[in-house]
């Protein structure tokens, strides 16, 4: 079974600049989480989708993050504009069941704002 | 305020040993708690699950407690390995479903 996907793995960019993140989950989970995880610190979710509907988005900067799983599959996260305090992993998992099972983590992408 | 606790500092145990980590929280009331390990570059890994009516859960050299009265889990490695080194997190239901997850503790098994 092939794990959750996620590109690019490393993005370096200047501030104010976009940028946008890919996750391909495990085939077949409805849930999807994207996740922001600063150096020593514990992962903080941004967004969860049940299939293509967005279940919680709570803690996502709409000001500047988006996020969008079309058809169900899979999702993109993206900056707009990007702030130095954004430098961060950004972690996808994925679930086949509810927000109470494991989650399964992609390798996750590296931003690095300057 | 709610919080997850888990010990800053690093873990130094020699190989052999029993390595036991803490997950403390306070004003949570969860139904679960899970253990994952992460390595430097990589996304965390599920290891255990534990629901509040269990009080020990077992997987190979991996044991976790959950005791809701003192608000506590303790993860344990028996004959810890070099292997074992990693960050060890916990994370934890909220009352809106989501996982709530503790800073990790660095765990060192040296040789």
């Amino acid at each position: 079974e092939a794990g959750v996907a996620q590109s690019p793995r490393y993005k370096i960019i200047e501030k104010r600049q976009s940028v946008a993140f890919w996750c391909n989950p495990i085939s077949g989970h409805a849930t999807l989480y994207w996740y922001q995880q600063i150096l020593g610190q514990g992962p903080k979710l941004l967004i969860q989708f049940q299939n293509n509907g967005v279940v919680d988005d709570s803690q996502l900067p709409k000001d500047r993050f988006s996020a969008e799983r079309l058809k169900g599959v899979d999702s993109t996260l993206k900056i707009q504009p990007a702030k130095l305090e954004d430098s961060a992993v950004y972690l996808c998992a994925s679930t086949a069941g509810g927000a109470l099972y494991e989650q399964y983590f992609g390798p996750g992408t590296r931003l690095t704002v300057t | 305020s709610q919080k997850i606790e888990q010990n800053s500092e690093a873990l130094n145990i020699q190989e052999g040993k029993t390595a036991t980590l803490t997950c403390n929280y306070t004003n949570y009331s969860p139904a679960y708690l899970q253990w994952y390990r992460q390595d430097p570059g990589r996304g965390p890994v599920f290891l255990l699950l534990i629901r509040e009516n269990e009080k020990e859960k077992r997987k190979e050299r991996l044991k976790v407690t959950f005791d809701t009265t003192l608000k506590q889990s303790l993860f344990h490695i028996t004959a810890s390995q070099p292997a074992d080194s990693a960050t060890y997190l916990c994370a934890l239901d909220d009352s809106n479903y989501q996982l709530i997850w503790g800073a990790g503790t660095k765990l060192i098994i040296k040789p």
